[in-house]
């Protein structure tokens, strides 16, 4: 399998911009997350799905940020509109727990946005 | 979520040295503890993981230890080597990993030859 794959995997946008990550789960996978990393902050989770449908959005910082996930081979976070803090490497996870899972989160190689 | 606190921030070990690393959390409905390590310009990667009805285990160089009462864990790597040097985090989840994970700060390890 190729892994969680991420794009863009550098991304750097003006303040006010529209900025869309996307990230394809490994195959098979139920769950998916979306994972933020800053220096200041760590690894902080925003939002996970099951079965594409978001279960926890308690750590999305604010409503410039929204995430989707259409079908199980494709997930979105976008920003609108973007800010210079909104600068982290953004993470994609994805893993299974159903019967025969892995019972673990796989990470992408993450986003690195700057936003100037 | 709960917090996971981690130390420390850096660590230095000689080459063949035993390198620890010790988290401690709040939640008592965490029911998942695993260790990532990161390479600069990676994902994290999983390492080793634990669930709280065992209270050691062990993979190759790398142990995880796990005390329920005093909600703490620590990773052990044994003969350590330059190309363990890395960041690593330890983190925390209920439902078995599938709620996501609250993660520790980070501990830069290096190795020295």
């Amino acid at each position: 399998d190729a892994g969680v794959i991420q794009s863009p995997r550098h991304e750097v946008t003006e303040m006010g911009q529209e900025v869309t990550l996307r990230c394809k789960p490994i195959s098979g996978h139920d769950y998916l997350f979306w994972y933020r990393q800053t220096m200041m902050r760590g690894l902080e989770l925003l939002i996970y799905f099951n079965n594409n449908v978001p279960i926890d959005d308690s750590g999305m910082p604010e409503d410039r940020f929204s995430a989707k996930m259409p079908n199980a081979s494709f997930s979105t976070l976008k920003i609108q509109p973007s800010e210079p803090r909104d600068s982290a490497v953004y993470f994609c996870a994805s893993g299974s727990w159903s019967r025969g899972g892995a019972d673990t989160q796989y990470f992408g190689p993450g986003t690195r946005l700057t936003v100037l | 979520q709960q917090q996971v606190k981690q130390s420390p921030q850096s660590l230095i070990v000689q080459k063949g040295g035993i390198s620890i690393i010790n988290c401690a959390y709040e939640n008592t409905a965490f029911d998942y503890f695993p260790w990532y390590q990161q390479f600069p310009g990676k994902g994290p990667a999983l390492l080793i993981a634990i669930r709280p009805d065992v209270s050691e285990k062990k993979e190759g160089r790398f142990t995880i230890s796990f005390n329920k009462s005093a909600k703490q864990f620590s990773l052990h790597i044994m003969d350590s080597q330059p190309g363990d040097s890395a960041t690593y985090f330890c983190a925390a989840s209920s439902g078995g990993g599938a709620d996501g994970l609250t993660f520790g700060k980070g501990t830069h390890l290096i190795i020295q030859p």
